[in-house]
Order: C-alpha cells, then sequence, then structure tokens
C-alpha cells in the first residue's frame, strides 16, 4: 500500500511564529486531506487538497501531485493551534495516515 | 452542518463482554469506515463498508466484525473484548470526496 511520512514528527513553536509541515507520499492519490486532532480526539478536516493550493484563514496548504508531496502552512500560530496534524491519502482503496506532527505553541 | 456521531464518548467493558459501537452518518454516504488509534501506530483501518449490508475487511480486521444494515449507520462489533482492543475508535464516512470523522469512542477493556 502507499507510505505516508510526515516531519517533523515534533515542532515548539512561540506564538506568533510560522511553520511548514510536510507529508510525503509513494504513490499516485486520489484524495490527499490534511487533519487536526484536538485534544479530545476528534478528527477535523483542514483541507482536502489532492492538487493545487487552498488557504483558510491563517492556514494553507499545497499539494504538488507529481512530486508526492504536500506542505501545510500556519502562520501567526496560536496556542490554539497546539495538537496532531495528520495527512491522510487516499490512492484506488482507502485513507492511509501519516505518523503525524505534534505541535505545540507557547505563548 | 455535515455529522456523523459516534454514541458513546467514553466506554468501560470487561473482558469477554460483547461490545457495540455505534456510528451514524446524516450526509447520505455511501461510504463507511472504523478505525482504532493507538501510541506509535497511528490510525489503522478495521473494516469499511462501501453499501447496505456491504463489508470489507481492512489492516486490521481480528477480534471485529460490523454491521451496515441501513445507509446511514455502521457498527463496530467486537464479539469477546479483550484488554488489547482498550484503544481510540474513530467512525468516518465519504462520498469519494473527503472523509469526515466523528468525535471518537475511548474504549477500555479491563
Amino acid at each position: 500500500g502507499i507510505q505516508v511520512e510526515q516531519s517533523p514528527p515534533d515542532l515548539i513553536l512561540q506564538e506568533g511564529a510560522n511553520s511548514t509541515l510536510r507529508c510525503n507520499f509513494s504513490d499516485s492519490v486520489n484524495n490527499l486531506q490534511w487533519f487536526h486532532q484536538n485534544p479530545w480526539g476528534q478528527l477535523i478536516n483542514l483541507f482536502y487538497i489532492p492538487s493545487g493550493t487552498k488557504q483558510n484563514g491563517r492556514l494553507s496548504a499545497t499539494t504538488v501531485a507529481t512530486e508526492r508531496y504536500s506542505l501545510l502552512y500556519i502562520s501567526s500560530s496560536q496556542t490554539t493551534d497546539s495538537g496532531v496534524y495528520f495527512c491522510a491519502v487516499e490512492g484506488y482503496s482507502t485513507l492511509t495516515f501519516g505518523k503525524g506532527t505534534m505541535l505545540l505553541v507557547s505563548p | 452542518d455535515v455529522k456523523v456521531t459516534q454514541s458513546s464518548r467514553y466506554l468501560v467493558k470487561r473482558t469477554g463482554e460483547k461490545v457495540f459501537l455505534e456510528c451514524v452518518q446524516d450526509m447520505d454516504h455511501e461510504n463507511m469506515f472504523w478505525y482504532r488509534q493507538d501510541p506509535g501506530l497511528g490510525l489503522r483501518l478495521i473494516y469499511f463498508s462501501y453499501d447496505v449490508k456491504m463489508k470489507e475487511k481492512g489492516d486490521i480486521p481480528e477480534g471485529y466484525s460490523v454491521s451496515r444494515e441501513k445507509k446511514e449507520r455502521f457498527s463496530l462489533i467486537l464479539e469477546s473484548a479483550s484488554t488489547n482492543q482498550t484503544s481510540m475508535y474513530l467512525c468516518a464516512s465519504s462520498s469519494g470526496i473527503g472523509y469526515t470523522f466523528g468525535s471518537g469512542t475511548r474504549l477500555t477493556v479491563v
């Protein structure tokens, strides 16, 4: 099946800093999503982005499908951005998750 | 707002009990999924369904079964719960354009 690698595994930021999270995947995909898992465990969908660039407030994402990677940008980070960010991809079957990036934003 | 609802937020069951985890979606999606999440192992697919009365095994189906009698409801069944099934269980649905997840059920088997 498809392999999904996320980097970095952990990230500590000062409030107000910017960050870039990366997701590499091993094969062509029909679907790529970025999720934020909140402290209660719920997976919140941030972006559905199999290709191209999207923006939503302080967050934006870019997927370069031909080079098999996606980037999630967080600008002007806030403490509420803390949590685990997952990249998940779907090839011809079901959604496969990376191991996640744990982000801690300190005040 | 679209919703996937899991019936229990927290559940504690005894070893050997039969356990039902219920998931309901209001989006008329064909596809539904059950994942479990464990520290260090990430999210792993247990079972999925592309239609009513249809089911497919995921990556870790052993010890589990599922039921999909109606389009909106997908149940995960632990026939005889064991301590190694203590985990966070997440249900999702999809129309083929993105997945929506429920809030999860933290199951503890004692």
